[in-house]
Parts: structure tokens; sequence; C-alpha cells
């Protein structure tokens, strides 16, 4: 049982290129978050999806793009990689929408953009 | 957008001492849970509080969520420094999480 795997861990991109950070969960779940987490800042929520083919936007949502063709997946995407995207990205995933429910996070990935 | 306030924004004490972590909101929260990340992980749930009031213990650590539902506490008895790390705030309404910037507590032996 892996929980919830990131990939990559780490990446460096050059402004205006693309990239997919992947989240896959082995947990059924139904909802799954992106964050970005910078210094200092604590995590801002990117887009989230409570199942499989429904999406929505969250706090800071531009520049960023997503999908949920399965309930296992959920990539994220960047179009035109800018500076402003450097900062740690993390997936988290929930049973469902119950207040006492547990968030669990994956391992994060770093993304440079230079 | 609701804005959730930690204080302190650092916290470094020496091993045996007790510290409070304070979680401020101007909103109300369905819920409002607390995390504690290391360094190179993603966050890991330690508590949960729903019910205005409600306090909640886990060995020395002691949380409280307002009678109001806004604003919370942590307090951890005879720090440890394995109780380092970044001690993160999250009010959940809709489904949807609003992040504290943290506290980062050190133990010093």
């Amino acid at each position: 049982n892996a929980g919830v795997t990131q990939t990559p861990k780490f990446r460096i991109l050059k402004i205006g290129q693309s990239m997919t950070l992947q989240c896959t969960q082995d947990m059924n779940h139904n909802y799954m978050y992106w964050y970005r987490q910078d210094p200092g800042m604590g995590l801002k929520l990117i887009y989230y999806s409570v199942g499989a083919g429904i999406t929505d936007k969250g706090e800071v949502p531009n520049g960023y793009n997503v999908s949920r063709s399965t309930t296992e997946d959920f990539p994220l995407r960047l179009e035109l990689a800018a500076p402003s995207q450097t900062s740690v990205y993390f997936c988290a995933t929930r049973r469902s929408a119950q207040s006492r429910e547990t968030q669990y996070f994956g391992p994060g990935t770093r993304l440079l953009v230079l | 957008t609701q804005l959730l306030e930690q204080s302190p924004q650092f916290l470094s004490i020496q091993e045996g001492e007790n510290l409070t972590v304070y979680c401020n909101s101007s909103s109300v929260f369905s819920s409002l849970q607390w995390y504690r990340q290391e360094p190179g992980e993603g966050p890991v749930l330690l508590v949960t509080v729903v019910t205005g009031g409600e306090v909640k213990k886990l060995k020395r650590l002691t949380f409280q969520f307002g009678d109001a539902r806004k604003d919370s506490s942590l307090h951890i008895t005879a720090a440890q420094p394995g109780d380092t790390g970044l001690y993160l705030c999250a009010g959940v309404s809709w489904g949807k999480f609003q992040f504290g910037a943290g506290t980062q507590v050190v133990v010093t032996p």
C-alpha cells in the first residue's frame, strides 16, 4: 500500500517550458487536492477534485490545469512555466468530505523555474 | 478569502519547556486540523477538532477549538527534540482547506 505517490521528486524548468506533475493514490479516495507551498507562506490550494471527471479551482489556479480521468490519478499541468511557479507542490487525498476525515499528503515535488 | 493567522512564526525552546501555538481567523470553519511537517516531507495530520470548545489530548499535545470555531491552540507540555517541526493549522469549509503559514518549532536538548 503506497498511499500517495508523486513524480518527479525534483525538476528544473526553463521559463516557457511545460511539464506535468504526476499524482497517484491507491486508497480509492474520492477527494484529491493540489497545493503549492512557498517558504513562509503555508499551503495554497491550486485545484481539487471530488471524484473522477470532476475538478474545480482552488485559491491559486492561474497557470495550471488538471484532469481526473480515473480515481487513482490527478495530474497537474504547467503549460508555460514562470519563475513565480517555483515552489514545492503537494498532492493530497481524502476519502470523503466528512469533518474528521484525514487528508493524506504525498512527499512533494520541488520545482525550480529559471 | 478566509485568512488563517498563526502565531508565533518561529519558536525556539529548550527541552522540557512548554509552548503554545495559536491559530486565529475572522471566519467560522466546520472543523480545524493541525498538521506537523518535517523537512522534505508532506504534512502529517495530528488532530481534527469539530465542536466549538472541543479539547483533544494526544500524549503531551493538547488541542483546543474556540467556542466560536474561529480559533484554535496547540499546547505542548515538556517539549522534546522530536517535537521539532513546522506546525500547520488548516480550517475546513465546504470540503476545502485553508492553511495558515505555519509555526516553526525548534526544541534543543
